[in-house]
């Protein structure tokens, strides 16, 4: 069965801190990876992951896949308050469907 | 180019009341997908639509039917609604590109969410 863990589901930061937010997958057929950043409506795209090793930046957010290890990472530098969210892994399923983890909630306090 | 569009956007059902959640997209997307969002659960897939014409079942579809009523339209009927069946509902929309066909993933453009609650 396809799946998609997060880590940690929930984590309390201050602002400037560094953090950094884990997923791991078990897929058939992999096609990529993508990390949504959810405040309080609909998810909203950041990155799509589809070769191993190759690191997308936007900003403080970063983001990088080891095929080998099944997972990926997606750091945020400097973090600011209006990083407070969700953060979604998903991962393409062999249905072509994406298989989203359950998130990991980051607050960060002034 | 409003996106992906739902309605609406709240909404209260008793229990057995039955009720369609619409979505439309005007990015001429081919895939729509719906999903169901609970807490601790993440975004879980209901049903979905790779092409005009087709619909299959996700991860969660019992006590749910879908149509897929044109390219821009995709909507999710609950028959029966049940209290199990209390959360927020998005729609999504995707267009392949490349070579990869429909199951090559590529960005989900999410609706705003339908908050359903069952009472």
């Amino acid at each position: 069965e396809d799946k998609v863990v997060q880590s940690p589901l929930s984590l309390v930061v201050h602002e400037g801190d560094t953090v950094t937010l884990n997923c791991s997958y078990e897929v058939t057929n992999f096609r990529s990876l993508l990390w949504y950043k959810q405040e309080k409506k609909a998810p909203t795209f950041l990155f799509m992951l589809t070769s191993s090793g190759i690191e997308k930046k936007s900003g403080r957010l970063s983001s990088i896949l080891d095929k080998k290890e099944l997972s990926s990472i997606l750091n945020i530098t400097a973090t600011q308050t209006g990083d407070s969210a969700i953060y979604l892994c998903a991962v393409s399923g062999s249905q072509g469907n994406l298989i989203f983890g359950k998130g990991t909630k980051l607050s960060v306090k002034p | 180019n409003a996106g992906v569009t739902q309605t609406p956007k709240f909404q209260v059902l008793k229990t057995g009341q039955s009720m369609t959640l619409q979505c439309a997209q005007d990015m001429n997307h081919n895939s729509m997908y719906w999903y169901r969002q609970d807490p601790g659960m993440g975004l879980r897939l209901i049903y979905y639509s790779a092409s005009e014409g087709t619909t299959d079942k996700g991860e969660v579809p019992n006590g749910y039917n879908v149509s897929r009523l044109n390219k821009r339209e995709f909507s999710l009927r609950l028959e029966s609604a049940a209290p199990s069946q209390t959360s927020v509902y998005f729609c999504a929309s995707r267009n392949p590109t490349g070579t990869g066909g429909v199951f090559s993933s590529y960005e989900q453009y999410f609706g705003p969410g339908t908050r359903l609650t069952v009472t």
